[in-house]
């Protein structure tokens, strides 16, 4: 059954560095989204991409954010000045629209 | 922002009950989702509605649409210990948007 893969599943980083994770979605999905899940707390919307651009973005994604489908089957989220609160599970899923979306396993960052 | 009162926040079960977990907004939702989450893992698609009124069923799972279109719930029944997680409605709002709100969540435990 085709599911959405994340790398890496952990990433360890220090205050003020350059992250970036990875994300493959289901192949013929054209929808892609991130997701951040603070630890015991709900998934929050991070930014919605479609026909190779942002689609919508919520408060969170500020000019720190950054995503891109740099080829037919990647997707990455980029944190260029991690903070301490960007410490989350961040989650990429991808849907064919209307509403039904199916989600990787998530990548732990903690920002130390 | 948008909410979803998500209740209970948790339930402790015996092995055997049924169990009733609801989401209420004061939006009205084009799409009501319900997920399941296990921890280190993403959210699980479990059921997907579409129409005001629609009733769903997946197994011994059953979830509705509600007629305001502002609510939604989900029934499991004669529950097993697998059934142990964390399950969250989830909703795409009227109006186009393709993201998800997501409510906070009902923790399952399930005694044996």
């Amino acid at each position: 059954e085709p599911e959405v893969t994340q790398t890496p599943s952990h990433q360890v980083t220090q205050m003020g560095q350059e992250v970036i994770l990875r994300c493959v979605p289901i192949s013929n999905h054209l929808y892609f989204y991130w997701y951040r899940q603070i630890l015991g707390q709900k998934v929050e919307f991070l930014v919605s991409f479609y026909n190779n651009e942002i689609s919508e973005k919520s408060e969170i994604f500020d000019d720190q954010f950054s995503v891109e489908r740099p080829d037919g089957s990647n997707f990455t989220l980029k944190i260029r000045s991690t903070k301490l609160e960007d410490s989350a599970m961040y989650f990429c899923a991808s849907g064919q629209g209307g509403g039904k979306l199916f989600f990787g396993s998530g990548t732990q960052l903690s920002v130390l | 922002g948008q909410q979803l009162n998500q209740s209970p926040q948790s339930m402790f079960i015996q092995e055997g009950e049924d169990v009733s977990m609801n989401c209420t907004s004061s939006s009205i939702f084009n799409t009501w989702l319900w997920y399941k989450q296990e921890p280190g893992e993403g959210p699980v698609l479990l059921i997907a509605l579409y129409k005001a009124g629609e009733l769903t069923s997946n197994g011994r799972l059953t979830a509705q649409f509600g007629i305001t279109r502002k609510d939604s719930f989900l029934n499991i029944s004669a529950s097993i210990p697998s059934d142990v997680g964390i399950y969250f409605c989830a909703g795409q709002l009227q109006g186009g948007s393709e993201k998800l709100v997501f409510g906070k969540g009902t923790k399952l435990t399930v005694n044996p």
